[in-house]
């Protein structure tokens, strides 16, 4: 049973760069069926599509996010990661990976970390 | 960008009843929706993908329908378990461009 979760810092500050990573357990992250993806949810509100990468490196990403995000992945550590730049308070939320069969939804969620953007 | 639009906000119903959520889309997206259930502090689950089939361990009272722009969610007799939020997501894009909806929440009348 794939399981999925995210790691990285809690807190980040306005400006900075927001860094998570998702690792990939009891399964093959090199896989033509799936992409792997990042979903947020702020306090209170909906789900919001980031991104997804495929495994050779190919990512997709949300146009109103485009300018500051960037995804990658590491099949060899069965990784991958999310960077988000010049963070702002509009960015607080909890923050998912998933994996996503390529013609399907996201059948395999992680369990989410919160990440706060303050001073 | 398609736009997902999900009615009514909040729906309740009572126990054993059955609860019927739309979803709308602002442009064709053929049979390429899914629906999540979301509880409280618990990441979303996938129901239903690919606008009619019901994903592995999910229960028959679980059914969706529709396809084109317009889609159904039906639970067809309520458990405690069920109340929730759902949402609906289009996944029709080519390169991938996925939408949400806004969500309806389920809540015991």
């Amino acid at each position: 049973q794939v399981q999925l979760q995210e790691s990285g810092p809690g807190l980040v500050k306005p400006s900075e760069t927001l860094s998570l990573t998702c690792t990939v357990s009891s399964g093959s992250i090199s896989s033509s069926t799936y992409f792997w993806g990042w979903v947020r949810q702020p306090p209170g509100k909906g789900l919001e599509w980031i991104g997804s990468i495929y495994y050779s490196g190919s990512a997709y990403y949300n146009p109103s996010l485009r300018s500051r995000v960037t995804i990658s992945v590491d099949t060899s550590k069965k990784q991958f990661s999310l960077k988000l730049n010049s963070v702002t308070a509009a960015d607080t939320a909890v923050y998912y990976c998933a994996r996503q069969v390529t013609t399907d939804g996201f059948d395999v969620w992680g369990q989410g970390t919160k990440v706060s953007v303050s001073s | 960008e398609i736009v997902m639009t999900q009615s009514p906000a909040t729906l309740s119903v009572s126990p054993g009843e059955r609860a019927t959520l739309s979803c709308r889309a602002s442009q064709s997206v053929s049979s390429n929706l899914a629906w999540y259930q979301q509880k409280p502090g618990q990441a979303p689950r996938l129901l239903i993908y690919g606008a009619s089939t019901r994903a592995t361990g999910i229960p028959a009272r679980f059914s969706g329908s529709g396809s084109g722009t317009e889609f159904t969610l039906t639970i067809s007799s309520l458990q405690s378990e069920d109340f929730a939020v759902y949402y609906c997501q289009q996944y029709n894009n080519w390169p991938p461009l996925y939408t949400f909806g806004q969500g309806t929440k389920l809540e015991i009348k």
